[in-house]
C-alpha cells in the first residue's frame, strides 16, 4: 500500500530555535496533505491543510507565522515550528491522500520536545 | 468539527468479536465512512472504508445502515494487539475538504 514517511521521528530542541518536520509520499503524488498535532490522551487536532503550489489553509487558532508549511512538490510537505517553546512540545502527524475513494495515509508521527 | 459520535471506551474479550458503533447522522451523499486506529505514539492506521455497501477486508468488516446515518466496525476475532483508539471519520476526498478526527473509541481487549 501507499506509504507516507515522516522525518524525524523524534526531535529535541532548545527554546527559541526552529525545527523542520518533513512529510513525504513515497509512491504516489499528493496534491493535499494535512498536518495535525496531538497532545497526550487527546485526539488528533487538525492544524492546517497543505496544498501543492499554494498557501496552506490554517485552522482557527493556529498561528501561521509560527507553524510554517511549505508544499513545494507533489511528494513533499514541510512543517517548520519557529521560535519553539516548551508548550509546542507535542506529537505532530502528517497525512496525504490520493484520489477519490482512496484512503488517506498517515506518517508515523514526530515527537517534538522543546527544552 | 467532527461529524461523528462514538462511545468513549469499550472492552472486549480476547477471541471474541468487537463491534464498534459510530453515528454520523449528517453525512453527505458523497462522503465515505472511514475507520482508522491508533496505537500509542504511532500514526493512525487505515482499517477500512465504505460508501453505502457493507465492506470486508482482511482486518475488519464495515456495516453501514441503509440510511447511512450510522455504521459498525467489526473485528471478528479480537486479539490483545487490537487494543487501540478507533476513529470513525466521514470524508469526501475533494479539494478543500478537511480530514477531521473526533474523540474516537478506546478499545481494550482483555485476556
Amino acid at each position: 500500500g501507499a506509504v507516507v514517511s515522516q522525518h524525524p521521528s523524534r526531535v529535541i530542541c532548545k527554546s527559541g530555535t526552529s525545527v523542520k518536520i518533513e512529510c513525504r509520499s513515497l509512491d504516489f503524488q499528493a496534491t493535499t496533505m494535512f498536518w495535525y498535532r496531538q497532545f497526550p490522551k487527546q485526539s488528533l487536532m487538525l492544524m492546517a491543510t497543505s496544498n501543492e503550489g499554494s498557501k496552506a489553509t490554517y485552522e482557527q487558532g493556529v498561528e501561521k507565522d509560527k507553524f510554517l508549511i511549505n508544499h513545494a512538490s507533489l511528494t513533499l510537505s514541510t512543517l517548520t515550528v519557529t521560535s519553539a517553546h516548551p508548550e509546542d512540545s507535542s506529537f505532530y502527524i502528517c497525512s496525504a491522500g490520493g484520489t477519490a475513494n482512496t484512503e488517506a495515509f498517515f506518517g508515523q508521527g514526530t515527537r517534538l520536545t522543546v527544552v | 468539527d467532527a461529524k461523528t459520535t462514538q462511545p468513549p471506551s469499550m472492552d472486549c474479550a480476547e477471541g471474541r468479536a468487537a463491534n464498534l458503533p459510530c453515528n454520523h447522522s449528517t453525512i453527505s451523499g458523497n462522503e465515505y465512512v472511514y475507520w482508522y486506529r491508533q496505537i500509542h505514539s504511532q500514526g493512525p492506521q487505515y482499517i477500512i472504508h465504505g460508501l453505502k455497501n457493507n465492506e470486508t477486508n482482511e482486518m475488519a468488516s464495515l456495516i453501514i445502515t441503509e440510511d447511512r446515518k450510522s455504521s459498525t466496525l467489526i473485528l471478528p476475532h479480537a486479539t490483545l494487539r487490537d487494543t487501540a483508539v478507533y476513529y470513525c471519520i466521514v470524508w469526501a476526498w475533494e479539494y478543500g475538504n478537511k480530514l477531521v478526527f473526533g474523540a474516537g473509541t478506546i478499545l481494550r481487549v482483555k485476556s
